[in-house]
């Protein structure tokens, strides 16, 4: 089962500020996912990122939003100008064996306010 | 869009019960997943089904991969204080994106 390490645990920050969550698998992974949670709801898909692009994006996923593999090892989400309809926590998750399940991260709590 | 309806919707039980939930959709999956979630914390896998009809146990945990693969189920056993949580089921269709059913609460009482 691989591992994530997802910061920060919390991040609260002022409406239109960017932002950039990061996720740092403990081994190197070329595929990962990016869901988030509004409080109280369900799990919701944003986007899969592979070898440097995006697979696969949802409707949520807008051009206030992107991923990217700054460095090699860490995956990042930028939201470039928050909503407060952003506040959720945003979950990195990286694929089993099997390529069918995912691995979820501790998350990371946004609050826009 | 592609729909995942858990039932029930909460629980609330005793110590020592049996628990049965399920995740229906409308639509056809390949893969079925449960998850448990703990308030403020990442979704962790519990089980993973692949075929139409299987049925796999992880412990007190068994789960079922419906015959008409638009449907599962998670039955817990004997049930104790941690399997406190929340539930989802989740689907996998065409790509390996993950849709997630709307939850299942469950509340233990000793």
């Amino acid at each position: 089962e691989p591992e994530v390490t997802q910061t920060p645990s919390h991040q609260v920050t002022q409406m239109g500020q960017e932002v950039i969550l990061r996720c740092v698998p403990i081994s190197n992974h070329l595929y990962f996912y990016w869901y988030r949670q509004i409080l109280g709801q369900k799990v919701e898909f944003l986007v899969s990122f592979y070898n440097n692009e995006i697979s696969e994006k949802s409707e949520i996923f807008d051009d206030q939003f992107s991923v990217e593999r700054p460095d090699g090892s860490n995956f990042t989400l930028k939201i470039r100008s928050t909503k407060l309809e952003d506040s959720a926590m945003y979950f990195c998750a990286l694929p089993g064996a099997e390529n069918t399940e995912a691995f979820f991260g501790q998350g990371t709590r946004l609050t826009v306010v | 869009g592609q729909q995942l309806n858990q039932s029930p919707q909460s629980m609330f039980i005793q110590e020592g019960e049996d628990v049965s939930m399920n995740c229906t959709s409308s639509s056809i999956f390949n893969t079925w997943l449960w998850y448990k979630q703990d308030p403020g914390e990442g979704p962790v896998l519990l089980i993973a089904l692949y075929k139409a009809g299987e049925l796999t146990s992880n412990g007190r945990l068994t789960a079922q991969f419906g015959i008409t693969r638009k449907d599962s189920f998670l039955n817990i056993s004997a049930s104790i204080p941690s399997d406190v949580g929340i539930y989802f089921c989740a689907g996998q269709r065409d790509t390996d994106k993950l849709i997630f059913g709307t939850g299942t609460r469950l509340q233990v009482f000793p």
